[in-house]
């Protein structure tokens, strides 16, 4: 079982350039979220989705987008990337319709480890 | 909207204990969180609170006063290892609002 996972670790792009990343949940999650942590600022929320094939904005969306084709997957994508976007990027999932919730409540959100991104 | 507050930084020594406040203006919740992240590490989940009042988990405990806006986690018997930041955060409609983070740094 290795919960949320995502790919890659680290990434150095140049203005202008695409990127998507991968969130890799494996606890039949309903829900995924997308967040980037900058210094002084924590979590903020991207995009986030409450089933397979349904997407929301968050409170940071401009300049992302995501798709959840699959429900254990999560995609963030960066069609045009921008220096402004260099943070690092958490993916989190919640909820399960199918066993009481380990830690606190179906609020609960489990990350993943993180990808480093730089835009030069 | 959703401000939450948190002081910045802590210093503590190594075995005392040390309280990180979180204060907040929301007009309502579902319930309030608090997260442990070490320096490039996910956060992870320390406590959880949906009633007014102290929940205790072993070293941790956190405290809820929803009239007050307040809530604070309580850390005992400080180890290096608890060097790390805490995060509180609000949920509803099953998304969380964070705020920016307590650095707490453990001395010998």
């Amino acid at each position: 079982n290795a919960g949320v996972t995502q790919t890659p670790k680290f990434r150095v792009l140049k203005t202008g350039q695409s990127m998507t990343l991968l969130c890799a949940q494996d606890m039949n999650h309903e829900y995924m979220y997308w967040y980037r942590q900058d210094p002084g600022m924590g979590l903020r929320l991207i995009h986030y989705s409450v089933g397979e094939g349904t997407t929301a904005k968050g409170e940071v969306p401009d300049g992302y987008n995501v798709s959840r084709l699959k429900k254990q997957n999560f995609l963030l994508g960066l069609e045009s990337a921008a220096p402004s976007q260099t943070s690092v990027y958490f993916c989190a999932s919640s909820y399960s319709t199918e066993s009481e919730p380990p830690l606190g409540s179906t609020d609960t959100q489990y990350f993943g480890p993180g990808t480093r991104l730089t835009v030069l | 909207g959703q401000n939450i507050d948190q002081p910045t930084e802590m210093t503590a020594t190594e075995g005392a204990i040390v309280q990180i406040n979180c204060t907040y203006q929301t007009s309502g919740f579902n319930g309030l969180f608090w997260y442990q992240q070490h320096a490039g590490e996910a956060p992870t989940f320390l406590s959880y609170n949906v009633l007014d009042g102290l929940e205790e988990k072993g070293r941790f405990s956190s405290f809820l006063s929803r009239s007050k806006g307040y809530s604070y986690l309580l850390l005992k018997e400080l180890q290096m290892k608890d060097s790390a930041s805490y995060l509180c955060a609000l949920s509803n409609d099953y998304k969380l609002s964070f705020g920016a983070g307590t650095t707490v740094t453990v001395r010998a």
